[in-house]
């Protein structure tokens, strides 16, 4: 199993707080990714990272903000929370060289009363 | 139009059957083609990867790739309720090393009944 890390697992939150998904990896690995999944629909990328100090925006747009200070660490943050954030969010990493597979960590289900 | 489709589901096979799951894509650029599976409350593991046209058995697991139809497909032999799960398609245009996204299907739900 691969050991990457997410926190919290749900979080029911009210509209207009500020929120921060945590992600860690333990496995050194230079990429990662923070995914938008909903039901039945597929998995959209919505920020990435190639190493430390680098941040990108995915192909969906989101409200949300991602740093990178730690190569171990990924954390993604809502600054005020609406109902239209309710989603699973699922964050993964992948080695910059070679076969590039993906692993995924356990996922945050956030709702947003 | 979506770049991926994959028939959603839900899919339910008794306890030994052969199973088809498959993914269709417009962009003929593809190269790398992927199939992760995900169990109830957890995140996406990677289970088959193949590069371009062919096919690839590991297992029960057989993918196979055309790219002349734009099709893939994932095939479980012998399938088990422990197969039970959500099955998504993902294929990218170039290796990760290159900077490379992977775009998904929608994903197939399985259910393997006993």
């Amino acid at each position: 199993e691969a050991d990457i890390y997410q926190t919290p697992r749900y979080l029911v939150i009210g509209t207009g707080k500020k929120i921060t998904l945590e992600c860690s990896q333990t496995m050194g690995h230079d990429k990662m990714y923070w995914y938008q999944q909903d039901p039945g629909m597929e998995l959209h990328l919505i920020h990435y990272s190639y190493g430390v100090n680098s941040t990108e925006k995915g192909d969906l747009s989101s409200e949300s903000t991602v740093s990178r200070i730690r190569t171990e660490h990924f954390p993604l943050t809502l600054e005020s929370a609406r109902p239209s954030h309710t989603s699973q969010y699922l964050c993964a990493s992948s080695v910059r060289q070679g076969y590039n597979e993906q692993f995924f960590g356990p996922g945050t289900r956030l709702t947003v009363l | 139009q979506k770049e991926v489709e994959q028939d959603p589901g839900p899919l339910s096979v008794p306890e030994g059957a052969i199973v088809s799951l498959n993914c269709t894509y417009s962009n003929s650029a593809f190269q790398y083609f992927m199939w992760y599976r995900q169990y109830s409350r957890k995140g996406p593991e990677l289970l088959m990867y193949t590069y371009s046209s062919g096919n690839k058995e590991d297992g029960r697991f057989t993918a196979q790739v055309d790219k002349s139809s734009k099709y893939i497909s994932l095939f479980i032999r012998d399938s088990q309720p422990s197969d039970s799960a959500t099955y998504l398609c993902a294929m990218t245009r170039h290796s990760y090393n290159q900077g490379g996204k992977l775009i998904f299907g929608q994903g197939t739900e399985l259910s393997v009944k006993p």
